[in-house]
């Protein structure tokens, strides 16, 4: 069983800093790796899929890099907006699709 | 625009069943698949399975086979997720969203604004 380990739990930053997340997987997921953001009482929105594809109409400071098993999601200069839980998923042969437990980016 | 609907809150008792609906507009329903998956008070996100809305193909967590029907209506471009069998552990956000291909639960790139259950005496 594939699982995905998030970290930092919880991400203290401000506004315009650069952010790091992270994201391990227990054995390779190839590229098959997605980010999502989630904001309080909303549903989860599609960030990165494939490692590094942005989805449609997210912003270019928002990138993804990694192979295998190690995954980083990057916010270049941060936006009072990212402030949020972000989650990656991965896609592989069993579980299909499971979650990270996700990181809180909390502002500083 | 994309849009997926999901139909009301609901409040059940141990041992009842729960339906819950997941309209589709803005694309052809038929060209992507649905997934639906949960979201526990202050937890993360957990996959239950996902549909074809073109075949009808489905794929369930292991966890949820034997109490969990995932079924569409491509006539009026709607999902539907039955749970069986409800315990407070299914207490939870459940929400549909749509397959960036059309099969399978990855990438997920629309999503609906969620449902919550919750099962209590």
């Amino acid at each position: 069983e594939i699982v995905l380990t998030q970290s930092p739990a919880t991400l203290s930053l401000s506004p315009g800093e650069r952010a790091t997340l992270s994201c391990r997987a227990s054995q390779s997921v190839s590229s098959y790796l997605a980010w999502y953001q989630q904001k309080p009482g909303q549903a989860p929105r599609l960030l990165i899929y494939d490692t590094s594809n942005r989805a449609t109409g997210i912003p270019a400071r928002f990138s993804g890099s990694g192979s295998g098993t190690d995954f980083t999601l990057t916010i270049s200069s941060l936006e009072p907006e990212d402030f949020a839980v972000y989650y990656c998923q991965q896609r592989s042969n069993w579980p299909p699709y499971s979650f990270g437990q996700g990181t809180k980016l909390e502002s500083k | 625009q994309v849009q997926l609907v999901q139909s009301g809150p609901e409040v059940k008792k141990p041992g009842a069943s729960v339906k819950v609906s997941c309209k589709a507009s803005g694309y052809s329903f038929t060209r992507h698949c649905i997934s639906w998956l949960r979201q526990a008070p202050g937890q993360g996100l957990e996959w239950m399975g996902w549909i074809s809305a073109n075949n009808g193909n489905s794929d369930y967590a292991q966890k949820f086979q034997g109490r969990v029907t995932m079924t569409t209506d491509t006539s009026t471009s709607t999902a539907y997720m039955e749970l069986r069998s409800l315990t407070s552990d299914d207490t939870a956000v459940y929400y549909c969203a749509r397959g960036l291909y059309n099969s399978g639960s990855y990438p997920l790139d629309y999503w609906a604004q969620g449902s919550l259950v919750i099962v209590s005496s």
